[in-house]
């Protein structure tokens, strides 16, 4: 099955904690991304990267860092200091070619700080 | 600021019946837009794209783009009690390949 994956599910954290979400393709795309979503807001982006060893922040990236050392895997480190990192974290893969580019959802991780 | 705005709802709709959702943006170089559904607790899944001025049908679907008024519309013919979910406009942002999304619209199609 070709998709996108993100562990855990349910993730919580305590205060001054640095936690790790995971996210892995098998789309073979060369894009992905990282956003936030709020209760009643829309999608934030906090990281995006197209192509490999190579990534840039997006509108909300203080207090969370990145990788992208392999094309399937863009993990996503929420750090102590993002001081609100109650969310609903998503993240995206796409070709990244030159015309329109259809971003697609992996299934999500909630993040409870508690 | 590049915005997408959309209204909240929720927009009730009997069963059968036609909705329309709006979404209008602000940056004129987006050429790229979306539409995806997002039921409560889940991630957003694509219905439609539109690229061009006009309409654009899949089946139950319909969007509308006018570059002109920069406005983005979804139209959902025989509504259905499954098709109750937030919908979810974004604009590409400029040729970057980064969306701008809008806040979502409520849709409740009621049995």
């Amino acid at each position: 099955d070709g998709g996108i994956t993100q562990s855990p599910k349910y993730l919580f954290r305590k205060e001054g904690q640095n936690v790790t979400l995971s996210c892995e393709q098998n789309l073979n795309h060369d894009a992905m991304y990282w956003y936030r979503q709020d209760p009643g807001q829309g999608l934030r982006l906090i990281y995006y990267s197209q192509i490999v060893n190579d990534f840039q922040k997006g509108d909300i990236a203080e207090g969370y860092s990145v990788s992208r050392e392999k094309k399937e895997s863009f993990p996503l480190t929420v750090t102590s200091a993002q001081k609100n990192p109650t969310a609903f974290y998503l993240c995206a893969s796409s070709i990244a070619s030159s015309q329109s580019d259809t971003q697609y959802f992996g299934p999500g991780t909630r993040l409870t700080v508690l | 600021q590049k915005e997408v705005e959309q209204n909240s709802g929720p927009l009730s709709v009997p069963e059968g019946a036609i909705a329309s959702l709006n979404c209008t943006y602000s940056d004129r170089g987006s050429q790229s837009f979306f539409w995806y559904r997002q039921y409560s607790g889940k991630s957003p899944e694509l219905i439609m794209f539109i690229y061009s001025n006009g309409d654009k049908e899949d089946g139950r679907f319909t969007a509308q783009l006018n570059k002109a008024s920069q406005y983005v519309s979804l139209l959902i013919r025989d509504s259905q009690p499954s098709d109750s979910a937030t919908y979810l406009c974004a604009a590409e942002w400029g040729a970057t390949n980064k969306l701008i999304f809008g806040t979502g619209t409520l849709l409740a199609v009621q049995p």
